[in-house]
């Protein structure tokens, strides 16, 4: 149950394209379409973003869009705003666990 | 619509006992698994157990295995979080979710409820 490996930090100017990345493994990633996106606020309750890799929850903006390849996903944002500035997490689930990546704090200049 | 209200932490002494409720409403509750997802303070996000929508089975993550405990009343709308043993690491908080929009995404999540373990 390893964690999976994004950046610490990304940042971008408003307007803006950024990309985050989330490395696994063929055990996790590699294996499963089952890979969501979390974006949290301080002091606040985790928010999906997306999930199965491509698919928005409704209510999510565009901007947010996913993508997979072999044991690596990302999160692209484009046209970035000021209150996208938050910390992103992916996560992978696998059979019976969830596994999680270790966050990354997107700053927005 | 879906709501998690989850309630039970508080600070704790090491080696004690707590029992963490997630009371649901806004959905047909027997019919989805709840997750417990855990998160120390500046820390990511650690997953920490699942429970099936009908409690017969049950997983945890290797670092809590033999002592935590999930279940659920379904007549209660109610899924608990029992820890045993606790550590000054365990200090975090914790959120119960629910799997949806598929059986493989924790889609929905409540506010938390904060565990703090300290002598």
């Amino acid at each position: 149950q390893s964690a999976l490996t994004q950046p610490a930090s990304v940042s971008g100017s408003p307007g803006q394209s950024i990309t985050i990345s989330c490395t696994g493994s063929s055990s996790d990633v590699g294996s499963s379409d089952s890979l969501s996106w979390y974006q949290q606020h301080p002091g606040k309750a985790p928010k999906l973003v997306i999930y199965d890799v491509t698919k928005r929850p409704s209510g999510v903006s565009d901007r947010f869009s996913g993508s997979k390849s072999a044991n690596a996903a990302s999160l692209t944002i484009s046209g970035l705003q000021a209150e996208d500035e938050a910390n992103y997490y992916c996560s992978s689930y696998t059979e019976t666990i969830v596994v999680f990546g270790g966050g990354t704090k997107l700053t927005v200049l | 619509q879906v709501q998690l209200v989850e309630s039970g932490g508080g600070v704790v002494q090491p080696g004690r006992s707590l029992r963490l409720s997630c009371a649901a409403s806004g959905f047909t509750f027997s019919n989805y698994g709840i997750q417990w997802v855990r998160q120390a303070p500046g820390k990511g996000l650690e997953w920490v157990a699942h429970i099936w929508y009908d409690g017969w089975n049950k997983y945890y993550a290797d670092s809590v295995k033999g002592r935590f405990t999930i279940s659920r009343d379904n007549s209660r709308n109610t899924v608990y979080l029992q820890i045993y043993s606790l550590r000054v690491e365990d200090t975090a908080m914790y959120y119960c979710a629910r799997v949806g929009p598929t059986v493989t995404t924790v889609g929905y999540w409540g506010q938390g409820t904060l565990v703090t373990v300290s002598s």
